[in-house]
C-alpha cells in the first residue's frame, strides 16, 4: 500500500453520499488555497482552488468553502464515487511567494 | 507523455551511497521544486529554482543538493544517503498561475 497514508485520518463514505473533508490552515496572511487529490502511487493532482477574497467556489461535483475567521477550509464532494478514493490535502500560499504549506491530508474511502 | 517525469520510480540504496533523482518537464515552466513526503507529514520543500541560474534552499535542504541543468531539468542528489532519507520524493513545476504540477514521485528506500 501507499506508505504516505499510514497515519492519516480516514473518512469513510457510502457511494453516492456527499463527502466533506476539512483542513485547518496555519497562516492568517495566506491568500490562496488549493485542494489536491493523491491517488495511490501517483503524485498530487490539482482539484480546485480559492482566493482569500472569496468564501465559496464550485467546480464539477466539488465545492471549496473558506472561513478566514477560523482559518478553515473544507472540500465537499457531491455524489461520491469509487474513483474519489484517495488522500486529499490542502495547501496554502503566502502573498508574494511561490511556496506552499501543505496539510497532512485525509484519506477518503468510498464504500460500495 | 507526462508533463512532469521523474526517474527512477523506485530505488533502494545503501547507507553512504550517492544517489541522484531526476526530473524533467514539458510544461515550459520556469519554476521547479523538490519535495519529500513522509507518513503523517505534509509535503516539505527541499529545494526550489525559479530559473536556470537560480537555486534556493527550502526548509529541509541539509543532506541534499540540486542541479538545474536546463529549464526543463532539475535533479536532486543525496551525497551520502542515510536511512532517515527514506521517503517519497516529488518534483513539481509552476507557471504564473501559481498551481503546481507534480510528477508521479520516486519512492526511495535507504537501507
Amino acid at each position: 500500500g501507499e506508505s504516505v497514508g499510514l497515519h492519516l485520518p480516514t473518512l469513510s463514505v457510502q457511494e453516492g453520499d456527499n463527502s466533506i473533508i476539512n483542513c485547518a490552515y496555519s497562516n492568517s496572511a495566506s491568500d490562496y488555497f488549493i485542494w489536491y487529490k493523491q491517488e495511490s502511487g501517483k503524485g498530487p493532482q490539482f482539484i480546485i482552488d480559492i482566493r482569500s477574497n472569496m468564501d465559496k467556489r464550485q467546480g464539477q461535483r466539488v465545492t471549496v468553502l473558506l472561513n478566514k475567521t477560523v482559518k478553515h477550509l473544507s472540500l465537499q464532494i457531491a455524489a461520491t464515487q469509487p474513483g474519489d478514493s484517495a488522500v486529499y490535502f490542502c495547501a496554502e500560499n503566502l502573498p508574494g511567494t511561490y511556496k506552499y504549506i501543505f496539510g497532512t491530508g485525509t484519506r477518503l474511502k468510498v464504500l460500495a | 507523455d507526462a508533463d512532469v517525469t521523474q526517474t527512477p520510480r523506485n530505488r533502494i540504496t545503501k547507507t553512504g551511497k550517492r544517489i541522484m533523482l531526476e526530473c524533467s518537464q514539458t510544461k515550459g515552466h520556469d519554476r521547479m521544486y523538490w519535495y519529500r513526503q513522509d507518513p503523517g507529514l505534509g509535503l516539505r520543500l527541499i529545494y526550489y529554482s525559479f530559473d536556470v541560474k537560480d537555486i534556493n534552499k527550502g526548509e529541509i535542504s541539509d543532506g541534499y543538493s540540486v542541479s538545474r541543468q536546463a529549464q526543463a531539468k532539475f535533479s536532486l542528489s543525496l551525497e551520502s544517503a542515510i536511512p532517515n532519507q527514506t521517503a517519497l520524493y516529488f518534483c513539481a513545476t509552476s507557471g504564473t498561475n501559481y498551481g503546481y504540477t507534480f510528477g508521479s514521485g520516486t519512492r526511495l528506500t535507504v537501507v
